[in-house]
């Protein structure tokens, strides 16, 4: 069975200061991982997956098998980061299949 | 950019009444899904979709639900004797074959039963 948990429900930080949102998943085999956002009446949005090693709005991710997590850091958030934050898994291996999300962390830049 | 688009963005129903909940994917993908989200819960996984059928299920997607593409552009989700237990946000994503499969969603159906 595939989990992911997003352990804080609710993360505040000011402006300027680091961030980091935590994900830990349950997989047996190899997983894909992503991080979508929502910002404030929008939709789900891919933010970056692991597979991609790359930083977006400098937002960077590692997975760590070994701790099996991926969490979501920033060196210095701005307010516009604030927003709705999903880890989400997929079994790796194919092209196709289903997501599971994590509860969310609702993230709050304060200026 | 193409977009999932999904209509109604708020349906309001009956208890036992059937609803449609329409989703028009991006024009060039072709894996479709439904995930549903109750107030304050998780995202939930609740049907994929591929080659004009059903790829994998959740337990959640039991005999009231059904999915369909009637036409090469439409994917729909039908659920055909509602619950109160049923109101949810309703998402569709689709994605494009090969290695990318990001999945794009829609901005959501709000379902209230009543």
């Amino acid at each position: 069975a595939q989990r992911v948990t997003q352990p804080e429900k609710l993360l505040s930080v000011f402006k300027g200061a680091p961030v980091e949102l935590k994900c830990n998943y349950s997989y047996s085999g190899s997983p894909e991982l992503f991080w979508y956002v929502q910002y404030s009446r929008q939709r789900l949005q891919l933010l970056l997956r692991h597979i991609s090693r790359e930083s977006i709005k400098g937002f960077t991710a590692d997975l760590n098998k070994g701790e099996t997590s991926f969490h979501l850091k920033k060196p210095f958030a701005q307010e516009e980061d604030s927003a709705m934050y999903y880890c989400a898994l997929k079994a790796g291996g194919t092209s196709y299949g289903k997501l599971t999300f994590g509860q969310g962390t609702i993230l709050t830049v304060h200026p | 950019e193409p977009e999932v688009t999904q209509t109604p963005s708020h349906q309001v129903t009956q208890m036992g009444q059937e609803v449609i909940l329409r989703c028009v994917p991006i024009s060039n993908h072709l894996y479709f899904y439904w995930y549903r989200q109750i107030l304050g819960q998780k995202v939930e996984f609740l049907v994929s979709f591929y080659n004009n059928e059903i790829s994998e299920k959740s337990e959640i997607f039991d005999d009231q639900f059904s999915v369909e593409r009637p036409d090469g552009s439409n994917f729909t989700l039908k659920i055909r004797s509602t619950k109160l237990e049923d109101s949810a946000m309703y998402f569709c994503a689709s994605s494009e074959t090969g290695g990318m499969n990001i999945q794009y969603f829609g901005a959501g159906t709000r379902l209230s039963v009543l």
